[in-house]
Parts: structure tokens; C-alpha cells; sequence
């Protein structure tokens, strides 16, 4: 079955840091760029990261640029959301989804992990 | 960044009846390079239409995407009680990608 798996949410006080994983499967992992996008609690989704299939190129949103950071092993097809220096603005699902070959659309998503920031 | 407002926010409508979305663009997205996610509640997204009006795999023929430039809309010809959810456009055109703040289609 071709479905993505994310883990690592929690929470976390102001200023902490996080790993988030995303579990691929059912597809060929090391050939598609992937991605995180994030949902605030009843609010719409944000775009926060991409990585090319290689892992050589990342790309970031300017609201996490310089706290998150994105990689991947694709001999665990496993894709990674290192988050430092977390805000309270910075509570959301996050979700790990599969970006289209070429395009930068997202065509398969995972349910998603939440992540909670608070003292 | 290209701002993608959706219009309207929120759509009262009864089975069988057709909706229309509308999402407008601050900025001319090129290669008509939008897309369309449907959510429901406590799901993930689900995408259902690229290319402003390819349908994506598993997409029902009751929905379709039109538009161009700065102007999109979904259009979903007559609802079914499964298509009661938040909808979402997104550009990726150009850097950073960005999504509309969504439209909710409720049963009225």
C-alpha cells in the first residue's frame, strides 16, 4: 500500500526542539522530492519545506528558515523535520506529503503528527 | 509570494445542488500550475485536481477545474454527501508555494 506515516509530534516547551519522521511506502522512495505543509489548529494549510529526491537541494519557508531543517535517508525511506527554536506560532499538524514528478503539487499525503508548543 | 484568495469562504448547499469555488491569484500563476485539495475533518488533504483542470486519480467526473492567470474555479456539478468538506487551491508555479485559505462546503 503506497502511504505515508509521520511521528516524532509532541509537546514541547518554547525554544525546544523536535525531530519529526515520515515513513514511506508502497512507492519508489529516492525518486520524488517530498515535503512538509502545516495546519494550525482550525486554520488553512502552510507550505514549510521541501527536499529533492537526492536530498542535495532543500527548500524552506521564511516563516522556519534558519530553525527548521529538512533532510532524508532513502535507504530507510524515511524523510526528517529537524524543528529547533520552536514557537508558540509553530503549533500545527504537520504533515509529510509526496510532491508529483516535475511538479511541485503534492499528490499523496500522511495523517499527519501534531505538534504542540507551550510552557 | 503569490497570495491566493478564496472566495467564498463558506458554501451552504444541499445534495444535488452544484457548487462553484472560486480562487483568485495576487500574481498571474504561470502554466496555469494550481491545484485543488479536498479535506475533511480530521483527515489529511486529498489532491484532487492539477493543472487547474487535469482531475487526479480516483477524482470523480462530477468535479471540474477551469481558469487561467489569476482567476480559477472548482466546480462541482451536483453535490454528493460525501463532497462536504474544506477545499483548498494551491499554486506552484512559483517560489514559495502557496495555498488559499480555504472554501467550506456545508450541508444546508
Amino acid at each position: 500500500e503506497v502511504q505515508l506515516v509521520e511521528s516524532g509530534g509532541g509537546l514541547v516547551q518554547p525554544g525546544g526542539s523536535l525531530r519529526l519522521s515520515c515513513a514511506a511506502s508502497g512507492f519508489t522512495f529516492s525518486s520524488y522530492a517530498m515535503s512538509w505543509v502545516r495546519q494550525a489548529p482550525g486554520k488553512g494549510l502552510e507550505w514549510v519545506s521541501a527536499i529533492s529526491s537526492s536530498g542535495g537541494t532543500t527548500y524552506y519557508a521564511d516563516s522556519v528558515k534558519g530553525r527548521f531543517t529538512i533532510s532524508r535517508d532513502n535507504s530507510k525511506n524515511t524523510l526528517y523535520l529537524q524543528v529547533n527554536r520552536l514557537r508558540a506560532e509553530d503549533t500545527a499538524v504537520y504533515y509529510c506529503a509526496k510532491l508529483a514528478v516535475g511538479f511541485w503539487y503534492f499528490d499523496l499525503w500522511g495523517r499527519g503528527t501534531l505538534v504542540t508548543v507551550s510552557s | 509570494e503569490i497570495v491566493l484568495t478564496q472566495s467564498p469562504g463558506t458554501l451552504s448547499l444541499s445534495p444535488g445542488e452544484r457548487a462553484t469555488l472560486s480562487c483568485r491569484a495576487s500574481q498571474s500563476v504561470s502554466s496555469s500550475d494550481l491545484a485543488w485539495y479536498q479535506q475533511k475533518p480530521g483527515q489529511a488533504p486529498r489532491l484532487l485536481m492539477y493543472g487547474a483542470s487535469t482531475r487526479a486519480t480516483g477524482t470523480p467526473d462530477r468535479f471540474s477545474g477551469s481558469g487561467s492567470g489569476t482567476d480559477f474555479t472548482l466546480t462541482i456539478s451536483r453535490l454528493e454527501p460525501e463532497d462536504f468538506a474544506v477545499y483548498y487551491c494551491q499554486q506552484y508555479g512559483t517560489s514559495p508555494l502557496t495555498f488559499g485559505g480555504g472554501t467550506k462546503v456545508e450541508i444546508k
